[in-house]
């Protein structure tokens, strides 16, 4: 089945600074990978997803690429803020029966 | 648009009771529900695939005698902790993918959790 890992586990960068997370999967039928912020006590919330057949997408300070030959994936802010604190989780599907998660990335961000 | 209630939020009960935990997709079409576990700073762990009208789909390890699923309707799934013991207290999450505004049919909302405490 399909495995997800995901690296840094924790992340701490000064506000303003830049922030990556990646993530590789193992299944190469995967061809959804969204990604989710949790704060401590709340509900996983989505923040950007992408799909299999676009290599980048970009949401204000948030991208995502896709690099499916290698099979990893990465989240990328910049200009990090104290607000993106939180866990973030990478995820991949490889049906549309379910999400498969990475271990998590604890981001700090410090003033 | 695409929110997801469950109820309760937190629950504490005695070893040996049943609690029943409600997943609602309030403004759309929830066709799949899932259900998570997540323990202390750890990830969420895929329990089991409900489509409405049909039995549910456990992962392997999930005991399907002990947490009872039911997804009655496009807009309901319940999960029922069965005969409850406190290595059972945990985080319990659903979510939601579906139609009707809730963008593609493979994405995800999810609710905003229970915690159950079993004493």
């Amino acid at each position: 089945g399909e495995n997800v890992e995901q690296h840094p586990s924790t992340l701490s960068v000064q506000e303003g600074d830049s922030a990556v997370i990646k993530c590789t999967y193992s299944d190469s039928a995967s061809n959804y990978f969204p990604w989710y912020k949790q704060e401590l006590g709340k509900r996983p919330q989505l923040i950007i997803d992408i799909r299999s057949n676009v290599g980048e997408k970009k949401d204000q300070r948030i991208a995502v690429t896709l690099n499916k030959t290698a099979k990893h994936f990465s989240l990328h802010i910049t200009e990090t803020q104290p607000e993106d604190s939180a866990v973030y989780f990478c995820a991949a599907s490889p049906n549309t029966d379910k999400l498969i998660f990475g271990t998590g990335t604890r981001l700090q961000v410090f003033p | 648009g695409a929110v997801v209630s469950q109820h309760p939020s937190r629950v504490i009960c005695k070893s040996g009771t049943s609690v029943k935990i409600e997943c609602r997709s309030l403004d759309f079409q929830a066709t799949t529900m899932f259900w998570y576990r997540q323990f202390p700073k750890q990830s969420l762990m895929l329990m089991a695939t409900s489509n409405e009208g049909s039995k549910a789909t456990y992962e392997q390890g999930v005991e399907k005698d002990k947490f009872l699923i039911n997804h009655a309707s496009l807009t309901l799934s319940t999960l029922t902790v069965t005969s409850a013991h406190p290595e059972d207290s945990s985080f319990y999450i659903c979510s939601a993918s579906g139609s009707g505004g809730a963008g593609w049919t493979d994405t995800q909302y999810f609710g905003p959790g229970t915690r159950l405490t079993v004493l």
